[in-house]
């Protein structure tokens, strides 16, 4: 079976700390695949991030950075230096070789001004 | 920039009525798909299209119906709308052309339908 965890419902931190959304994923498949999905107040799911299971590196995109470990089925987010525009809820993804993508149910950031 | 646009924002409809939802994407994707998002229960997908006229059944497709006419187009029919069809709707799109879920999927901006 096909999983992704979103452990953390809801996270509070003030501006400028940092912080890092957790994800685990469970499959079966040697191949796959991992998003992550950001969702402002608007509604609009905005992509972030496609990471592919042979590629362990991990990945920085200014503030933003993904931290990927096989060993542990973990694809953890990191903002460094939060912003009030960084308010927003977070979705994990996974896709493997079947029709379905499969979405955790995702993590509600509030960055307090 | 991939441009996913669905055709309302917010929708009011009355319990029994016929609803159309309309996406169109402008990226000549071969893939679309609809989702419902409800607190809770995250996303769930209730059908997809990965070719016109063709489209697979998703988790939740019960009281939904699909048409894809054309490529960049992908609607969401609800034949008699119901209360537990109030959500959020998004729609969604992909280039992948093997049939596999394995490419980014770029969404709308989302419908929040409300069923009266």
């Amino acid at each position: 079976a096909q999983k992704v965890t979103q452990a953390q419902t809801e996270i509070s931190v003030v501006e400028k700390e940092d912080v890092t959304l957790d994800c685990v994923y469970e499959t079966r498949d040697t191949t796959y695949y991992l998003f992550w999905y950001k969702q402002p107040p608007s509604g609009e799911l905005v992509f972030l991030i496609r990471r592919n299971s042979f590629d362990e590196q991990n990945e920085i995109s200014g503030r933003y950075s993904w931290n990927f470990q096989k060993s542990t089925s973990s694809f953890n987010f990191t903002i460094t230096a939060s912003q009030v525009v960084d308010s927003a809820v977070y979705f994990c993804a996974l896709s493997g070789a079947g029709n379905q993508f499969y979405f955790g149910t995702g993590t509600s950031l509030t960055v307090i001004p | 920039d991939v441009k996913v646009t669905q055709s309302s924002r917010y929708l009011v409809k009355r319990t029994g009525e016929k609803v159309f939802l309309e996406c169109v994407q402008d990226m000549d994707h071969e893939n679309m798909f609809w989702y419902r998002q409800d607190p809770g229960l995250g996303l769930r997908l209730i059908y997809f299209s990965y070719d016109v006229k063709m489209k697979e059944k998703g988790d939740i497709p019960e009281g939904y119906s699909v048409s894809r006419e054309k490529k960049e187009r992908f609607s969401l029919i609800l034949e008699s709308a119901s209360t537990n069809q109030t959500s959020m709707y998004l729609c969604a799109s992909s280039l992948e052309t093997s049939g596999a879920f394995t490419d980014t999927q770029y969404f709308g901006p989302g419908t929040r339908l409300t069923v009266l």
